[in-house]
C-alpha cells in the first residue's frame, strides 16, 4: 500500500501561537489530500479538500483564515492553524488517494494538537 | 452534499459471534463505498470497499452488501475475535464529488 506520513504526530502549543502540520505521501504523487478532524471517540470530519497548485476547498464551518492549507507540491500539503485556541485542540489526520473520488484513502498518522 | 448515517454507535458480541453494522447515504450518485478499521491510537486503515456495480463483495470473514435502490451497505463479520474490537467506520463517495465522506463510526467490542 502507499505510504503517507504525517508531521508533527504531537504538539502543544499557547493560545495565540500558529501551528503547522504537514502531510507527505512518500511513494506515489497525491493531487489531492484530504484533511480531517477527529475528537475523542468521534467521527473523521472532513474540514477541507487540498488541491495541489490551487486554493483548497474547504467544507461548510471551518474557517478558511483559520485553517491554512497550502499544497505547493504533488507530494506535500501543509495545514497551518493560526492563532490557535483551546477549542482547536483535537487529532488531525490527513490523508491521500491515488485515484481522486473512488480510490482507497492512505491515512497520515495523525496530530495530536494540545492548546494551553 | 453526501450524508452517511452509521449504525449502531456501539456494539458488544461474544468472541465467535457475528457482528453486522449498516449505513445508509444520501447521494444517489455516489459509487464507492469502503470501510475502515481505527485502533486505538492509529491511523484508520482500510478493510474492504465496495463499488456500485456489485452487491457484494467477501474477504475471509469479512463481508460488504450494497443496495443501491435503498441506498443502505452494510459490514458483516463473521467469527468475530478479540483483534477485531476496534472503531469500524463507513464511508461514501462519487468520482464527481472527488472526496469521501465517513460516517459517525461503530465501536466493536468482543467479549472472551
Amino acid at each position: 500500500g502507499a505510504v503517507v506520513s504525517q508531521h508533527p504526530s504531537w504538539v502543544i502549543c499557547k493560545s495565540g501561537t500558529s501551528v503547522k502540520i504537514e502531510c507527505r505521501s512518500l511513494d506515489f504523487q497525491a493531487t489531492t489530500m484530504f484533511w480531517y478532524r477527529q475528537f475523542p471517540k468521534q467521527s473523521l470530519m472532513l474540514m477541507a479538500t487540498s488541491n495541489e497548485g490551487s486554493k483548497a476547498t474547504y467544507e461548510q464551518g471551518v474557517e478558511k483564515d483559520k485553517f491554512l492549507i497550502n499544497h505547493a507540491s504533488l507530494t506535500l500539503s501543509t495545514l497551518t492553524v493560526t492563532s490557535a485556541h483551546p477549542e482547536d485542540s483535537s487529532f488531525y489526520i490527513c490523508s491521500a488517494s491515488r485515484l481522486v473520488g473512488e480510490g482507497e484513502l492512505f491515512f497520515g498518522e495523525g496530530s495530536r494538537l494540545t492548546v494551553l | 452534499g453526501e450524508n452517511v448515517e452509521q449504525h449502531p454507535s456501539t456494539l458488544s458480541v461474544q468472541e465467535g459471534d457475528s457482528a453486522v453494522i449498516k449505513c445508509t447515504y444520501s447521494d444517489s450518485a455516489s459509487n464507492y463505498f469502503p470501510w475502515y478499521k481505527q485502533e486505538l491510537g492509529k491511523r484508520p486503515q482500510l478493510i474492504i470497499d465496495i463499488r456500485s456495480n456489485v452487491g457484494e463483495k467477501k474477504d475471509q470473514r469479512i463481508a460488504v452488501t450494497l443496495n443501491k435502490t435503498a441506498k443502505h451497505f452494510s459490514l458483516h463479520i463473521t467469527e468475530t475475535q478479540p483483534e477485531d474490537s476496534a472503531v469500524y467506520f463507513c464511508a461514501a463517495s462519487s468520482s464527481s464529488a472527488s472526496k469521501i465522506i465517513f460516517g459517525s463510526g461503530t465501536r466493536l467490542s468482543i467479549r472472551p
